[in-house]
Formats: structure tokens, C-alpha cells, sequence
């Protein structure tokens, strides 16, 4: 089943201790990005890779980092969480950022920072 | 830049009525995809219908469809016969170029109450 995976889908951490959350995407899709999603606020995009190797800053991308070693994950680290990182957060991915595509999302990871 | 608002934090229907969703837009390129997404309970982001730019015809799937204004930059979502399964958070997105790259642009969304 082509999907988009999310791990955890629930996370309670303390502020400054690191963590991940992971994505995987088994449709050979060369764009993936990472939104937060926010009361009031909709989805804003945090980072997004358009291939392997190649990532670039979306709109609020202060206190994370991500990385794109191969095509199919694109894992986001926070490596010293804090309490405004609180968020619901959704991996997606499309076959290209380049061609108008829809996105696929996984089932997001609902992170508390305490 | 390039915005996209959706006006109606909240709206409530009764069940098997005729509900609209509104949506703006604005950018400035002439290439474009317009989406709604629906956000039911469950979190998940599942696609209900989506519009090309170029295309003069409203998209219809099922009981959804779009009401395409081009020139006023308006994307509604009319859910006809509505059901309790359409409770959710609808938004509304445009995939549009910037910086040579295609980006989903997202409304603050409109959560949809069912009243049976």
C-alpha cells in the first residue's frame, strides 16, 4: 500500500532533550517536507527536500533540522526542544516538487515539549 | 506573497442541507493547483477535490464541489446532502511556483459541525 509512515504519533518530552520523529515514504517520491500544524494557524512548512541530499528552509524552520540521506526518509530532529515547539506535526511527500502534484501525508505526531 | 485565506473559522449545517465553504487566494503566477483538504478527528489529512488553474470547468467528486472564480481569486467548496461524516476541519491550499520550486500554500482552515 503506497503511504506515507509517521513515528511516533504521540510524543511527551522535556524541553532540551533531543529527539526525532521519523518519515518514510515507499512511493519513490522525490519531494518530502515537514508542516506543523497550529490552532488558527493552518499547516506552515518547517522544511522540505526535493531530492536526495538537497534541502532547503520552508517558512519556520528555527529549532529543527532534517536530513535527506536517502530518497524514501526524511527524519526531523529537535535538538533541544522547547515548549513553543508544542505542535502537530505532518511528514508529506509528492513525486516532484517541480510538476504540479498533490501531496500525501502521513497520519502526523502530536508532540508536547513540557 | 502568496496567501490564501479562509474567512469562516466555524460554520454548522444540518444534516442532509447544503453547506458552502469559503476561500481566497492570491498569487501572482498564472500556473497553479487549488485543494481542499478535509481533517477529520483522526488528524489525518485526506485530499476531497482539486482544480487546475487552467481549467474553466468546476471539479465535482460526489457530493463535493468547487465553486472556481478566477478572476475573483475565489475557491468555495460546496458539500451537498450533508452527512455526520463531514465533520472535520476543511483547508484549503494552493500549489503554486516560488522560487522555481512548487509549494502548498494552506488557509488557517473552517471547522465544519454536522447537527443531526
Amino acid at each position: 500500500e503506497a503511504q506515507v509512515t509517521q513515528n511516533p504519533r504521540y510524543l511527551i518530552t522535556v524541553t532540551g532533550k533531543k529527539l526525532t520523529v521519523t518519515c518514510s515514504q515507499n512511493m519513490n517520491h522525490e519531494y518530502m517536507s515537514w508542516y506543523r500544524q497550529d490552532p488558527g494557524l493552518g499547516l506552515r512548512q518547517i522544511y522540505y527536500s526535493m531530492n536526495v541530499e538537497v534541502t532547503d528552509k520552508g517558512d519556520v524552520p528555527e529549532g529543527y533540522k532534517v536530513s535527506r540521506k536517502e530518497k524514501r526518509n526524511f527524519p526531523l530532529i529537535l535538538e533541544s526542544p522547547s515548549p513553543n515547539q508544542t505542535s502537530l506535526y505532518f511528514c508529506a511527500s509528492s513525486l516532484s516538487g517541480r510538476v504540479r502534484s498533490p501531496l500525501h501525508f502521513g497520519n502526523g505526531t502530536r508532540l508536547t515539549v513540557t | 506573497a502568496q496567501t490564501v485565506t479562509q474567512s469562516q473559522p466555524e460554520m454548522s449545517v444540518q444534516e442532509a442541507e447544503t453547506v458552502t465553504l469559503s476561500c481566497t487566494y492570491d498569487t501572482s503566477e498564472s500556473d497553479y493547483y487549488l485543494f481542499w483538504y478535509k481533517q477529520p478527528p483522526s488528524r489525518q489529512m485526506i485530499l476531497v477535490i482539486r482544480q487546475e488553474a487552467y481549467k474553466q470547468q468546476n471539479a465535482t467528486e460526489n457530493r463535493f464541489s468547487v465553486n472556481f472564480q478566477k478572476a475573483a481569486k475565489s475557491f468555495s467548496l460546496k458539500i451537498s446532502d450533508s452527512q455526520l461524516g463531514d465533520a472535520a476541519m476543511y483547508f484549503c491550499a494552493c500549489l503554486t511556483k516560488s522560487n522555481s520550486n512548487y509549494q502548498l500554500i494552506w488557509g488557517a482552515g473552517t471547522k465544519l459541525i454536522i447537527k443531526p
